[in-house]
């Protein structure tokens, strides 16, 4: 069965730094999503993108987000300068369409320190 | 704007009896539903959708939803539990007329005891 993969699994990074969370979505979907989860808590929707460009972003994803997908098959998430409430699992996710639901990565946990 | 509200924190059900989990959501437009489930430390994992048709919709691993328009409800429900359904449960909506993204409720931990 086609998957969502995501890597790294964990990254750990110090408060200011850049990091990029990498996504390789399903080969024929067309609509790319990345949210996150707090503790296990609430998933949260950050941005969506569609035909190459961000189609939707939540009011989380401020200016130090940003996604881009640079060849076809990756989809990235980038954070410019994290902060300790960056901390979380990030989830990519794709669709087909907006009518079916989404595959989701297995996340990356991300740890600001 | 839309919304969902997952009313339980958690569902103590004994295995092999019925289990529900409830939903209300709010959407301006027409309502695609969905439930995911998740397992410690991994991601979701998509169990069914509601778009149109038969209000009542199957998924996997014999769960099905009953989708009430009257009541903005999708409450997910299977007829017996098992011990290995024990797991985080999402409900989902997106509006269906417009927008792209989706949003998650809270989450319900769902807990089968043997």
């Amino acid at each position: 069965e086609p998957e969502v993969t995501q890597t790294p699994s964990h990254q750990v990074t110090q408060m200011g730094q850049e990091v990029i969370l990498r996504c390789v979505p399903i080969s024929n979907h067309l609509y790319f999503y990345w949210y996150r989860q707090i503790l296990g808590q609430k998933v949260e929707f950050l941005v969506s993108f569609y035909n190459n460009e961000i189609s939707e972003k939540s009011e989380i994803f401020d200016d130090q987000f940003s996604v881009e997908r640079p060849d076809g098959s990756n989809f990235t998430l980038k954070i410019r300068s994290t902060k300790l409430e960056d901390s979380a699992m990030y989830f990519c996710a794709s669709s087909g369409t907006g009518a079916y639901g989404y595959t989701f990565g297995s996340g990356t946990r991300l740890t600001v320190v | 704007a839309q919304s969902v509200a997952q009313p339980e924190d958690q569902v103590n059900v004994a295995e092999g009896n019925p289990l529900t989990v409830k939903c209300t959501y709010s959407v301006s437009g027409n309502p695609y539903l969905f439930w995911y489930v998740q397992y410690p430390n991994r991601g979701l994992q998509f169990l069914l959708k509601y778009i149109t048709g038969d209000n009542l919709v199957k998924g996997s691993y014999g769960f099905e939803a009953e989708f009430n328009k009257s009541q903005t409800s999708f409450h997910l429900k299977k007829p017996s539990a098992l011990v290995s359904d024990s797991a985080l449960y999402f409900c989902a909506v997106r509006d269906g007329t417009g927008g792209f993204k989706t949003i998650f409720g809270a989450g319900t931990r769902l807990f089968v005891k043997a």
